[in-house]
Order: structure tokens, then C-alpha cells, then sequence
């Protein structure tokens, strides 16, 4: 079935580097992404990888996919207190990739200073 | 500037009352979306419309109608149906043709609690 998994929480100290992970289960899936939610608001589109690629490289992010086991990670290095939000991942399903997208659960990161 | 537009922000509801939920755009998108956020669960996909006059359910259809009459605006209504409908509510749009990324694009959310 469709399912995305990640955990709920994450806490980091600022300065220190965070990883956010998550799982999936559709091996077709053309797209991965990441977003990130602010409180109260809506979700904004951080990065993205294409299946056919390992690793991505934007600025403090990286996102690396391991496809044989279905992973993926959000790298965010000097992670700073505005980085204090929710973050999903989701992954493509239909043949266009806005058909359905599937969300996890969110990963609420913490940064303390 | 372009966006998305939800309204209202907060609203509250007497048990048995349908309330409809506003979704307007002006990015020219052609699909938009809404999706249900519930604490611990992420997004579920409630609604989607890929074109004018057209919808389709998503997974947690039941006790939510819409409409897609024009382009810019796909309004969700909750239905006093609607079993636990206590949730913060997200509407999104993309483009469909022509893009390959599939970027949503998200409103402010429409925080309903029944009372």
C-alpha cells in the first residue's frame, strides 16, 4: 500500500547539523520532495531529487535517496532557529507527477540554541 | 502578488451546520487540491480537480463536496456528514501540463473546529 514514514520528532542543538528521514513505499515513484510547514501556515516546497538521482546539493540541504531501500534524507547543515518548522516528505504516484502526491506524517524539528 | 488565497483563517461550527471553505488562486494554475492536516498524521487527500468542471475523490472523500465552476476557485464544503470534521484544512494548486517537478503550492490553511 502507500505509505510514507518518517518520525515525529527531532530535536538539534543550533549550529549542529540535521537529518530528517523518512521512507517510502512506492518504488515507481518519478518524484521525492520535502517540504517544510511554519506554525500556522501552509507547506512550502524546500527541494526535491528526481528518482534517477543519489544525492542533491542546495545550499545547507542536501537530500540523498537510497532507492534499494526505499530512503530518504534531508541533510540540513548549521541548522538555525528559523529552521524550526515541520517537514514532510511526499512522493509523485500518478503518471503526471501532480496526480497524487503522498505525504508522511512530518518530522517537527526543534532547534534550542 | 500572485497566491493562494483560504478563508476564513479560524471558524467554528456547531455539530449538524455544513460550512464551506473558500480556495481562491490567481497563479493560472490548472489543478488544485485539499488536503486535511490532523496532528500525528500528516496530509490526507481529500479533493482534487485537474480541470474545470471536473473532480475527483481522494482518500478521505466522505462527508466533503466541491465544486471547480471557475478556474481560480475550488470551494470545499464540510458536510454535517462529516464524522470528526475538527482539523486544519489545506488547499493547493499547480500547474499540470508542461512542468515536470509538480511543485504544490499551499494557502494559509483554514483551521475549523466543531463545537
Amino acid at each position: 500500500g502507500e505509505d510514507v514514514e518518517q518520525s515525529l520528532f527531532l530535536s538539534v542543538r543550533e549550529g549542529d547539523s540535521s537529518v530528517i528521514n523518512c521512507t517510502y513505499t512506492d518504488s515507481s515513484s518519478t518524484y521525492l520532495y520535502w517540504y517544510k510547514q511554519e506554525p500556522g501556515a501552509g507547506l512550502q516546497l524546500l527541494t526535491y531529487i528526481f528518482s534517477n538521482m543519489d544525492m542533491k546539493q542546495d545550499q545547507r540541504l542536501t537530500v540523498l535517496l537510497n532507492k534499494k531501500d526505499k530512503h530518504l534524507s534531508l541533510r540540513i547543515a548549521d541548522t538555525q532557529t528559523g529552521d524550526s518548522a515541520i517537514y514532510f516528505c511526499a512522493e509523485s504516484m500518478g503518471i503526471r507527477n501532480t496526480d497524487k502526491l503522498i505525504f508522511g506524517t512530518g518530522t517537527r524539528l526543534q532547534v534550542f540554541p | 502578488d500572485g497566491g493562494i488565497t483560504q478563508s476564513p483563517k479560524y471558524l467554528f461550527r456547531k455539530e449538524g451546520q455544513n460550512v464551506t471553505l473558500s480556495c481562491e488562486q490567481n497563479l493560472n494554475h490548472d489543478a488544485m487540491y485539499w488536503y486535511r492536516q490532523d496532528p500525528g498524521q500528516g496530509l490526507r487527500l481529500i479533493y482534487y480537480s485537474q480541470i474545470v468542471n471536473d473532480f475527483q475523490k481522494g482518500d478521505i472523500a466522505e462527508g466533503y463536496s466541491v465544486s471547480r465552476e471557475k478556474k481560480e476557485s475550488f470551494p470545499l464544503t464540510v458536510t454535517s456528514a462529516q464524522k470528526n470534521p475538527t482539523a486544519f484544512y489545506l488547499c493547493a494548486s499547480s500547474i499540470v501540463a508542461g512542468v515536470e517537478t509538480g511543485e504544490l503550492f499551499f494557502g494559509e490553511g483554514s483551521r475549523l473546529t466543531v463545537l
